[in-house]
Protein backbone atom coordinates (compact mmCIF):
# COMPACT_ATOMS: atom_id res chain seq x y z
CA UNK A 1 0.00 0.00 0.00
CA UNK A 2 1.29 3.53 -1.04
CA UNK A 3 1.89 6.05 2.10
CA UNK A 4 -0.13 8.53 0.06
CA UNK A 5 -2.48 8.18 -2.21
CA UNK A 6 -4.01 11.25 -4.83
CA UNK A 7 -6.56 10.89 -7.42
CA UNK A 8 -4.24 11.85 -10.30
CA UNK A 9 -7.66 13.82 -12.42
CA UNK A 10 -7.29 16.09 -14.34
CA UNK A 11 -10.10 17.84 -12.53
CA UNK A 12 -11.81 20.31 -14.48
CA UNK A 13 -14.36 23.00 -13.72
CA UNK A 14 -15.83 26.43 -14.28
CA UNK A 15 -14.41 29.35 -12.60
CA UNK A 16 -15.99 30.13 -9.44
CA UNK A 17 -16.96 26.53 -8.88
CA UNK A 18 -15.66 25.13 -5.04
CA UNK A 19 -13.06 22.70 -5.94
CA UNK A 20 -12.51 19.18 -3.28
CA UNK A 21 -8.71 18.30 -3.88
CA UNK A 22 -8.51 14.35 -1.55
CA UNK A 23 -5.99 12.51 -0.41
CA UNK A 24 -5.41 9.05 1.96
CA UNK A 25 -2.65 8.00 3.82
CA UNK A 26 -1.49 5.00 5.40
CA UNK A 27 -0.17 5.20 8.82
CA UNK A 28 -1.72 7.01 11.24
CA UNK A 29 1.76 7.83 13.26
CA UNK A 30 2.02 10.96 10.77
CA UNK A 31 1.22 13.87 12.02
CA UNK A 32 2.27 16.41 9.67
CA UNK A 33 0.36 17.49 6.34
CA UNK A 34 0.91 19.46 3.90
CA UNK A 35 -0.33 20.72 0.05
CA UNK A 36 1.82 22.32 -2.88
CA UNK A 37 0.87 23.53 -6.18
CA UNK A 38 2.98 22.96 -8.77
CA UNK A 39 2.72 25.51 -12.23
CA UNK A 40 3.71 24.02 -15.49
CA UNK A 41 7.57 24.18 -15.54
CA UNK A 42 8.14 25.10 -11.76
CA UNK A 43 9.07 23.29 -8.50
CA UNK A 44 6.33 23.11 -5.77
CA UNK A 45 5.24 25.76 -3.79
CA UNK A 46 3.78 25.25 -0.35
CA UNK A 47 0.24 26.82 -0.18
CA UNK A 48 -0.97 25.18 2.83
CA UNK A 49 0.22 23.52 6.26
CA UNK A 50 -1.64 21.79 8.98
CA UNK A 51 -0.59 19.84 12.26
CA UNK A 52 -2.55 16.93 13.54
CA UNK A 53 -6.08 17.04 12.93
CA UNK A 54 -8.45 19.67 12.30
CA UNK A 55 -9.18 22.56 9.97
CA UNK A 56 -6.96 25.57 8.68
CA UNK A 57 -8.26 28.30 6.46
CA UNK A 58 -5.95 30.83 4.25
CA UNK A 59 -7.95 33.29 1.98
CA UNK A 60 -10.01 30.91 -0.45
CA UNK A 61 -7.99 27.64 0.42
CA UNK A 62 -9.33 25.63 2.89
CA UNK A 63 -6.82 22.69 4.45
CA UNK A 64 -8.48 19.62 6.40
CA UNK A 65 -7.29 16.58 7.77
CA UNK A 66 -9.62 14.06 9.06
CA UNK A 67 -6.87 11.25 11.56
CA UNK A 68 -10.12 9.07 12.05
CA UNK A 69 -10.39 8.03 8.35
CA UNK A 70 -6.68 9.07 7.84
CA UNK A 71 -8.01 11.34 4.95
CA UNK A 72 -6.52 15.12 3.94
CA UNK A 73 -8.83 17.34 1.76
CA UNK A 74 -7.82 20.77 -0.28
CA UNK A 75 -11.07 22.80 -0.44
CA UNK A 76 -10.73 26.20 -2.72
CA UNK A 77 -13.37 28.62 -2.68
CA UNK A 78 -14.19 30.84 -5.83
CA UNK A 79 -11.82 28.73 -8.02
CA UNK A 80 -10.10 31.20 -10.82
CA UNK A 81 -8.09 30.36 -14.08
CA UNK A 82 -4.88 30.68 -11.73
CA UNK A 83 -5.69 28.12 -9.73
CA UNK A 84 -5.02 25.56 -12.59
CA UNK A 85 -2.59 23.82 -11.76
CA UNK A 86 -0.91 20.11 -9.79
CA UNK A 87 -1.60 20.22 -6.59
CA UNK A 88 0.04 17.54 -4.42
CA UNK A 89 -0.60 16.41 -1.00
CA UNK A 90 2.59 15.51 1.31
CA UNK A 91 2.79 13.77 4.64
CA UNK A 92 5.89 14.33 6.71
CA UNK A 93 6.99 10.70 7.34
CA UNK A 94 9.78 11.73 9.90
CA UNK A 95 12.89 13.37 9.78
CA UNK A 96 11.77 15.83 7.23
CA UNK A 97 10.89 13.29 5.19
CA UNK A 98 8.16 14.13 2.49
CA UNK A 99 6.23 11.67 0.60
CA UNK A 100 3.80 13.04 -1.88
CA UNK A 101 0.95 12.20 -3.69
CA UNK A 102 1.14 11.51 -7.51
CA UNK A 103 -0.79 15.22 -7.85
CA UNK A 104 -4.11 16.33 -9.28
CA UNK A 105 -4.41 17.89 -12.27
CA UNK A 106 -6.84 21.09 -11.73
CA UNK A 107 -8.19 22.99 -14.77
CA UNK A 108 -10.36 26.25 -14.15
CA UNK A 109 -11.99 27.53 -17.03
CA UNK A 110 -12.80 30.86 -17.49
CA UNK B 1 15.28 36.60 -2.88
CA UNK B 2 14.92 33.59 -0.54
CA UNK B 3 15.98 30.89 -3.13
CA UNK B 4 16.89 27.59 -4.50
CA UNK B 5 18.91 27.39 -7.47
CA UNK B 6 19.56 24.76 -9.84
CA UNK B 7 21.15 24.19 -12.90
CA UNK B 8 20.97 23.40 -15.94
CA UNK B 9 16.77 23.51 -16.30
CA UNK B 10 17.42 21.73 -19.08
CA UNK B 11 20.00 18.67 -19.90
CA UNK B 12 20.22 15.81 -22.86
CA UNK B 13 22.89 13.70 -22.75
CA UNK B 14 23.60 10.18 -23.78
CA UNK B 15 24.15 6.97 -21.66
CA UNK B 16 27.47 6.65 -19.81
CA UNK B 17 28.21 10.06 -19.66
CA UNK B 18 28.74 11.75 -16.36
CA UNK B 19 27.07 14.74 -15.23
CA UNK B 20 26.74 16.87 -12.32
CA UNK B 21 23.21 19.17 -11.64
CA UNK B 22 24.24 21.85 -9.42
CA UNK B 23 22.05 22.79 -6.19
CA UNK B 24 22.16 25.95 -4.07
CA UNK B 25 20.27 27.73 -1.37
CA UNK B 26 20.21 31.34 -0.15
CA UNK B 27 18.40 30.64 3.72
CA UNK B 28 21.02 28.95 5.58
CA UNK B 29 19.05 25.77 5.32
CA UNK B 30 20.23 22.64 7.25
CA UNK B 31 18.49 20.17 5.48
CA UNK B 32 18.83 19.57 1.65
CA UNK B 33 17.15 17.10 -0.51
CA UNK B 34 16.63 15.68 -3.83
CA UNK B 35 13.66 14.22 -5.98
CA UNK B 36 12.81 13.15 -8.91
CA UNK B 37 9.47 13.85 -10.26
CA UNK B 38 7.85 10.95 -12.97
CA UNK B 39 4.67 10.65 -14.20
CA UNK B 40 2.11 8.23 -12.33
CA UNK B 41 4.75 7.78 -9.65
CA UNK B 42 4.93 11.42 -8.29
CA UNK B 43 7.67 12.76 -6.38
CA UNK B 44 10.22 10.34 -5.09
CA UNK B 45 13.04 11.36 -2.85
CA UNK B 46 16.53 10.13 -3.65
CA UNK B 47 19.27 11.39 -1.62
CA UNK B 48 18.69 13.86 1.51
CA UNK B 49 21.14 15.62 3.86
CA UNK B 50 20.98 16.86 7.55
CA UNK B 51 23.43 19.17 7.23
CA UNK B 52 27.62 19.54 5.99
CA UNK B 53 28.85 16.01 5.32
CA UNK B 54 25.75 14.04 6.39
CA UNK B 55 24.11 12.39 3.91
CA UNK B 56 21.37 9.83 3.84
CA UNK B 57 19.86 7.44 0.95
CA UNK B 58 16.23 8.19 0.11
CA UNK B 59 14.15 5.83 -1.53
CA UNK B 60 15.53 5.54 -4.93
CA UNK B 61 19.14 6.37 -4.66
CA UNK B 62 20.35 3.88 -7.18
CA UNK B 63 22.77 5.18 -9.70
CA UNK B 64 23.14 8.60 -7.75
CA UNK B 65 25.90 10.20 -5.84
CA UNK B 66 26.15 13.32 -3.71
CA UNK B 67 27.79 15.48 -1.58
CA UNK B 68 27.68 18.30 0.80
CA UNK B 69 31.16 20.06 1.37
CA UNK B 70 29.37 23.69 2.07
CA UNK B 71 25.75 24.12 3.65
CA UNK B 72 24.49 26.00 0.48
CA UNK B 73 25.35 23.46 -2.16
CA UNK B 74 24.32 19.89 -2.86
CA UNK B 75 25.34 18.73 -6.18
CA UNK B 76 23.43 15.69 -7.55
CA UNK B 77 25.93 13.45 -9.82
CA UNK B 78 24.97 10.48 -12.02
CA UNK B 79 28.31 8.75 -12.87
CA UNK B 80 27.11 7.30 -15.28
CA UNK B 81 23.75 7.67 -16.37
CA UNK B 82 21.13 5.33 -17.90
CA UNK B 83 18.17 6.38 -19.89
CA UNK B 84 15.73 5.09 -16.85
CA UNK B 85 16.85 8.55 -15.35
CA UNK B 86 15.57 10.27 -18.05
CA UNK B 87 13.13 12.62 -15.34
CA UNK B 88 12.36 16.19 -13.82
CA UNK B 89 14.79 16.50 -10.73
CA UNK B 90 14.34 18.71 -7.58
CA UNK B 91 16.48 20.50 -5.42
CA UNK B 92 14.55 21.36 -2.10
CA UNK B 93 15.71 22.65 1.29
CA UNK B 94 14.61 23.69 4.60
CA UNK B 95 15.40 24.37 8.32
CA UNK B 96 15.51 21.30 10.78
CA UNK B 97 12.64 20.08 12.16
CA UNK B 98 9.16 18.38 10.98
CA UNK B 99 7.21 21.26 10.73
CA UNK B 100 10.03 23.29 8.34
CA UNK B 101 8.22 23.74 5.08
CA UNK B 102 10.65 22.42 2.23
CA UNK B 103 11.67 24.73 -0.60
CA UNK B 104 12.08 23.96 -4.14
CA UNK B 105 13.87 24.55 -6.73
CA UNK B 106 13.04 25.34 -10.28
CA UNK B 107 13.75 21.74 -11.52
CA UNK B 108 16.38 20.03 -13.63
CA UNK B 109 14.44 18.23 -16.78
CA UNK B 110 17.20 15.66 -17.96
CA UNK B 111 16.93 13.30 -20.55
CA UNK B 112 19.79 10.25 -21.11
CA UNK B 113 19.67 9.07 -24.81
Amino acid sequence: QKEVEQDPGPLSVPEGAIVSLNCTYSNSAFQYFMWYRQYSRKGPELLMYTYSSGNKEDGRFTAQVDKSSKYISLFIRDSQPSDSATYLCAVNTGFQKLVFGTGTRLLVSP
Amino acid sequence: EAQVTQNPRYLITVTGKKLTVTCSQNMNHEYMSWYRQDPGLGLRQIYYSMNVEVTDKGDVPEGYKVSRKEKRNFPLILESPSPNQTSLYFCASSWAGDNSPLHFGNGTRLTVT
